[in-house]
């Protein structure tokens, strides 16, 4: 069965500093990667996403990740971070359809970043 | 317009009661997603609808009954529920669910604010 981990789950932050938010997922097959975040009273929204190609995906707001295949990992990153980032970041999975329905979005526990004006 | 609308925002229920959840989204999707969250949790696929027909159902308890009248409403029928089923329900909709074939997996799914559920 698939299943993503997100081992930080409060990251505390000062504006301008860097971000690494580690994600790792378990699943021998082909996998599409996301990221979501949920600002503070608003809906999950996507950040960025994986399914092929180079390994490194950029997405909204300056945010962008990294996929390593031999790690099953893919860690958001973002260089200097705002306090406007201050909300819920979640990682997902999704392996696809391939020939059953199995079209199924598995979240990680998320991580919650707060960041200090 | 990316928008998935909600209805109610909140409802407080009794055990008793019989409930329904609103979803409706005008992007011409073809798949809709129930989620359910629980506080401190991520979201927990509940249900898929693709092309108004059922894909999916993650072994849910019979009290929610899932309705999908068409390609942009998603209902959630709520009877018999318990306190344990408090809860915010996410309703997402997606470009063409299982009816897309294999690249089905990479489609994004845009979420709705979500029902905030208690059940007394």
């Amino acid at each position: 069965a698939q299943s993503v981990s997100q081992h930080n789950h409060h990251v505390i932050l000062s504006e301008a500093a860097s971000l690494e938010l580690g994600c790792n997922y378990s699943y021998g097959g082909t996998v599409n990667l996301f990221w979501y975040v949920q600002y503070p009273g608003q809906h999950l929204q996507l950040l960025l996403k994986y399914f092929s190609g180079d390994p490194l995906v950029k997405g909204i707001k300056g945010f962008e990740a990294e996929f390593i295949k031999s790690k099953f990992s893919f860690n958001l990153r973002k260089p200097s971070v705002q306090w406007s980032d201050t909300a819920e970041y979640f990682c997902a999975v999704n392996a696809g359809n391939y020939g059953g329905a199995t079209n199924k979005l598995i979240f990680g526990t998320g991580t919650l970043l707060a960041v200090q004006p | 317009d990316t928008e998935v609308t909600q209805t109610p925002k909140h409802l407080v229920m009794g055990m008793t009661n019989k409930k329904s959840l609103k979803c409706e989204q005008h992007m011409g999707h073809r798949a809709m997603y129930w989620y359910k969250q629980k506080a401190k949790k991520p979201p927990e696929l509940m249900f898929v609808y693709s092309y108004e027909k059922l894909s999916i159902n993650e072994s849910v308890p019979s009290r929610f009954s899932p309705e999908c009248p068409n390609s942009s409403l998603l209902n959630l029928h709520l009877h018999a529920l318990q306190p344990e089923d408090s809860a915010l329900y996410l309703c997402a909709s997606s470009q063409e669910g299982y009816g897309g074939g294999p690249m089905v997996g990479q489609e994004t799914q845009y979420f709705g604010p979500g029902t905030r559920l208690l059940v007394l």
